[in-house]
């Protein structure tokens, strides 16, 4: 059974700091790993995808994959009010195929 | 470009009906696939559906079925309705190409209380 480990959280931060998620799946063989951000009563919505070792970065927010040590990180720099939200892990094992394994989330709370 | 569209958005049923969920992917995308969000469970695979076939299937009941229309529409049936099935259903749509990647894109789901 495939599994992705998340901090629950809640994790707080102040404004303006970087706020850290971390990740850990249990599958050597996953291919591809994104990070999906949900609002309180909203769908999932994809901030970043990675697929190969090293730092991927989008604006404010960075990548981290490890596939040796089969750990994935979200970096989220400058941290606003409008980032607080759960940030979902997922990763997949099939290049064609959808078959996600999604973490439990990690809260994440911006304090003004 | 329109995204994936989820309906009914808000449903209440009674324990022991059936019912069905539609998704319209983004145009262009092949593949949908279905997932249940509840408190308790997080967010899980139901199954996903490509050129109308069944491709992949999660750790679901027989209850739980599919199927995937010629022009990518997809919808999902939940016979037997329990108290447990209550949760948020999610349509995701990807262009499931060898060189297009397999980035999923969420619609805004089907809440479906069962009383």
């Amino acid at each position: 059974q495939k599994e992705v480990e998340q901090n629950s959280g809640p994790l707080s931060v102040p404004e303006g700091a970087i706020a850290s998620l971390n990740c850990t799946y249990s599958d050597r063989v996953s291919q591809s790993f994104f990070w999906y951000r949900q609002y309180s009563g909203k769908s999932p919505e994809l901030i970043m995808s990675i697929y190969s070792n090293g730092d991927k970065e989008d604006g404010r927010f960075t990548a981290q994959l490890n596939k040796a040590s089969q750990y994935v990180s979200l970096l989220i720099r400058d941290s606003q009010p409008s980032d607080s939200a759960t940030y979902l892990c997922a990763v997949n094992d099939d290049n064609y195929g959808q078959n996600f394994v999604f973490g439990p989330g990690t809260r994440l709370s911006v304090l003004p | 470009k329109a995204g994936v569209t989820q309906t009914p958005r808000y449903l209440i049923k009674t324990r022991g009906q059936q019912v069905t969920l539609s998704c319209s992917p983004i145009s262009g995308h092949r593949s949908v696939s279905w997932y249940q969000q509840t408190p308790g469970q997080g967010l899980q695979f139901l199954f996903e559906y490509f050129s109308e076939t069944q491709r992949n299937k999660g750790n679901f009941p027989g209850r739980f079925s599919g199927r995937q229309f010629s022009n990518s529409r997809s919808e999902m049936n939940v016979s037997t309705l329990e108290l447990g099935d209550s949760a948020l259903y999610l349509c995701a749509s990807s262009l499931s190409g060898p060189t297009s990647g397999n980035t999923i894109y969420f619609g805004e789901g089907s809440w479906l209380t069962v009383v």
